[in-house]
């Protein structure tokens, strides 16, 4: 079956450093994978979005990768402040396009 | 634009009582979706919907009903309301083209005792 994993152990780190987070998909080969934020207590926010065409794309200090043979993205937070501590979720879209398979999250701690 | 909104915020059922939960969204979305939440957990899909009149089950359907009578509105309907329904609701809407990225809910807080 279709799995996103990420790693469930929480991310810790100082501010100012990268945060680089993990997500790899087994058994299919999605065109896009997403990226999401959720603080505690409320509903995922759409971050970032890469396709498989796409190697790399940024927005601001958020960077994602896409590597189609590691069956990998990565997501990285430069410049890390204590306000991007969350929950960042990854998700790719099943092979009939009709459903995201969301990944279980990674939480991020940005410590001062 | 509210954006996608639910309700209640929190619940409190006791086993074998029922309820609907409560979605809308206006932003005009064809694509709606109920997920849940289980703590430190991912989000697993329970049923969606492509558009009014047609919605179809996800991971996770058992114990729960939908309809969708219009665009704008997504009801989740437990019945029967067991432990395991526990979790924390979301409801999201997408378009229906492109890489569907999803725009959530605030979410329902549901305590099945």
């Amino acid at each position: 079956s279709q799995k996103i994993e990420q790693n469930s152990e929480a991310l810790n780190i100082q501010e100012g450093k990268t945060a680089t987070l993990t997500c790899n998909y087994t058994n299919y080969s999605p065109a896009y994978l997403q990226w999401y934020r959720q603080d505690p207590g409320r509903g995922p926010v759409f971050l970032l979005l890469i396709r498989e065409n796409e190697k790399e794309k940024r927005k601001e200090r958020l960077k994602v990768t896409f590597d189609t043979t590691l069956k990998q993205s990565l997501f990285h937070i430069t410049a890390s402040q204590p306000a991007d501590s969350a929950t960042y979720l990854c998700a790719a879209m099943n092979n009939a396009g009709n459903m995201l398979t969301f990944g279980g999250g990674t939480r991020l701690m940005v410590k001062p | 634009n509210a954006g996608v909104t639910q309700t209640p915020k929190f619940r409190i059922l006791k086993i074998g009582q029922s309820m609907t939960l409560q979605c809308a969204q206006d932003m005009n979305h064809n694509y709606m979706y109920w997920y849940r939440q289980d703590p430190g957990m991912g989000l697993k899909l329970i049923y969606y919907s492509v558009g009014a009149g047609i919605t179809d089950k996800g991971e996770v359907p058992n114990g729960y009903n939908v309809s969708r009578s219009t665009t704008e509105d997504f009801p989740l309907r437990l019945e029967l309301a067991a432990p395991s329904q526990t979790s924390v609701y979301f409801c999201a809407s997408s378009y229906s083209t492109g890489a569907k990225t999803q725009y959530f809910g605030p979410g329902t807080r549901l305590l099945v005792l």
